[in-house]
């Protein structure tokens, strides 16, 4: 069975400091592994994520995840965090089979102060 | 523009009572999902739908019904066999090929139960 960890509840760094969210996964199946965004009272948007091929992924508004099948963790980080990045992140790993359903993190809730 | 709607933003019900939620997509996608978000949870898989006429339980189904008349629509009923339905309901929809698309999601409604 598939699963996400995400380490750390709340972060919070100072504006314009490193942001590094951590996500581990478990699964029997090359996964595919997302990151998505949630502002409050929001849907979900996606940032990036890791089918295959390069394991340094790319995503909007500066973010960027690498996926480390040794470690099994695909952590989301940030050069410089901004107030605008303060929000509710979560971590997915697709589920075997032909569908696209996702299993999700608990989420980590991400404050940034000036 | 393309996207996922969801009504009302905002729904109270008294304890007993059925109640549905709205979902349309015009992103021409086959699957779509019905999530549903508790503080500190994540999100969790109530049913999903991947073509017209036929839909499945997700993790959580008991007490949430479905119906996939249309390729746009997803409509979502709550009913009086939901012990807790507080909750923030959010639903998705996706290409159905199970490549690891992503999911695109709807802006939310909010049920509380009174």
């Amino acid at each position: 069975a598939q699963s996400v960890t995400q380490l750390g509840s709340h972060v919070s760094v100072s504006e314009g400091a490193l942001v590094l969210l951590r996500c581990n996964y478990s699964s029997s199946v090359p996964p595919y592994l997302f990151w998505y965004v949630q502002y409050p009272n929001q849907g979900l948007q996606l940032l990036l994520k890791y089918t295959t091929g390069a394991t340094l992924v790319k995503g909007i508004n500066g973010f960027e995840a690498e996926f480390k099948k040794s470690e099994t963790s695909f952590h989301l980080t940030k050069p410089s965090a901004h107030m605008s990045d303060a929000a509710e992140y979560f971590c997915a790993v697709s589920r075997s089979g032909n569908t696209d359903k996702l299993i999700f993190g608990t989420g980590t809730r991400l404050q940034v102060f000036p | 523009d393309g996207g996922i709607t969801q009504s009302p933003k905002y729904l109270f019900r008294k304890e007993g009572q059925n109640v549905t939620l709205s979902c349309e997509q015009n992103l021409n996608h086959d699957a779509m999902y019905w999530y549903r978000q508790d503080p500190g949870q994540g999100l969790r898989l109530i049913y999903y739908s991947q073509i017209v006429n036929d839909f499945q339980k997700g993790d959580i189904a008991e007490g949430y019904s479905v119906s996939r008349e249309k390729k746009e629509s997803f409509p979502l009923t709550v009913t009086s066999a939901q012990k807790n339905p507080t909750a923030f309901y959010l639903c998705a929809s996706s290409t159905a090929s199970g490549s690891g698309n992503e999911q695109f999601f709807g802006p939310g409604t909010r049920l509380t139960v009174l």
